[in-house]
C-alpha cells in the first residue's frame, strides 16, 4: 500500500530556507509512472499547489513561487524534497506531499501533512 | 490563474439528506475538475476526477457532474462519515487551483 510521509523542521525564521522531505513506501520512484508533488494549506490562502517532479527530474512549479522553490528527487532513497527560500510568515502552512498521475493533475495519494511555522 | 468559487461556503444538513455543492470556474475548464473531502486534522482525500469519475473505493452515493464553468458534487444520502469540508480543484489551466471549500455540518 502506498504511503507518503513528510519530514522536516516545524519551525523556521524569516529569510531562512524551508526544507522538507517526503519518504515514499509502496512504490519505487525510479520506475514509477507517476509524478510527485507538494501542496500547502494555510488559513489565509487555502490550498495552494506548489509543484511536482518526475523521476527523470522534470519539474513543474507554480509561477507564484517559482523564484523561491526547488523540488528534487533522490531515487536511491525513494524520497523527494522541497526547498523554499526566503520564507516569510506568509509561508506558514501545512505542507503535504502527494502523488499525481501526471505533471499537474489531481493528487490521488497524500501524506498526512506537516505544519511549518515561520516566526522570528 | 483560474478562480474557483464554491457555494455554499457552509452547509448544514441532516443524515439522509441529498446534498449538492457547486463549483464555478472563472473561465472554461472542460471537464478537468477534481473533488476532495477533508476531515478535521487530516489530509484531503480524492473523491472524483475528470468532473464525474469516481475514485476507486469512494462510495457510490458521491457523484460529480458538469463541464465548462459549472460543476456539482452531490451526496445522495448524507452519512455520518460525510461531515467534512469539500474542495474542488481545476486541472485545465496551469497552475492548478482550488476552490475555497464547503463545510458540511450536522443540522
Amino acid at each position: 500500500q502506498l504511503q507518503l510521509q513528510e519530514s522536516g523542521p516545524g519551525l523556521g525564521k524569516p529569510s531562512e530556507t524551508l526544507s522538507l522531505t517526503c519518504s515514499v513506501s509502496g512504490d519505487s520512484l525510479s520506475s514509477s509512472p507517476y509524478h510527485w508533488g507538494w501542496i500547502r494549506q494555510s488559513p489565509g490562502k487555502g490550498l495552494e499547489w506548489i509543484g511536482s517532479i518526475y523521476y527523470s527530474g522534470n519539474t513543474y512549479y507554480n509561477p507564484s513561487l517559482m523564484s523561491r522553490v526547488t523540488i528534487s528527487i533522490d531515487t536511491s532513497k525513494n524520497q523527494f524534497s522541497l526547498k523554499l527560500t526566503s520564507v516569510t510568515a506568509a509561508d506558514t502552512a501545512i505542507y503535504y506531499c502527494t502523488r499525481l498521475p501526471s505533471g499537474y493533475s489531481y493528487s490521488d495519494y497524500w501524506g498526512q501533512g506537516t505544519l511549518v511555522t515561520v516566526s522570528s | 490563474d483560474i478562480q474557483l468559487t464554491q457555494s455554499p461556503s457552509f452547509l448544514s444538513a441532516s443524515l439522509g439528506d441529498r446534498v449538492t455543492i457547486i463549483c464555478r470556474a472563472s473561465q472554461g475548464i472542460s471537464s478537468y475538475l477534481a473533488w476532495y473531502q477533508q476531515k478535521s486534522g487530516k489530509a484531503p482525500k480524492l473523491l472524483i476526477y475528470g468532473a464525474s469519475t469516481l475514485q476507486s473505493g469512494v462510495p457510490s452515493r458521491f457523484s460529480g457532474s458538469g463541464s465548462g464553468t459549472e460543476f456539482t458534487l452531490t451526496i445522495s444520502s448524507l452519512q455520518p462519515e460525510d461531515f467534512a469540508t469539500y474542495y474542488c480543484q481545476q486541472l485545465n489551466s496551469f497552475p492548478p487551483t482550488f476552490g475555497g471549500g464547503t463545510k458540511v455540518e450536522i443540522k
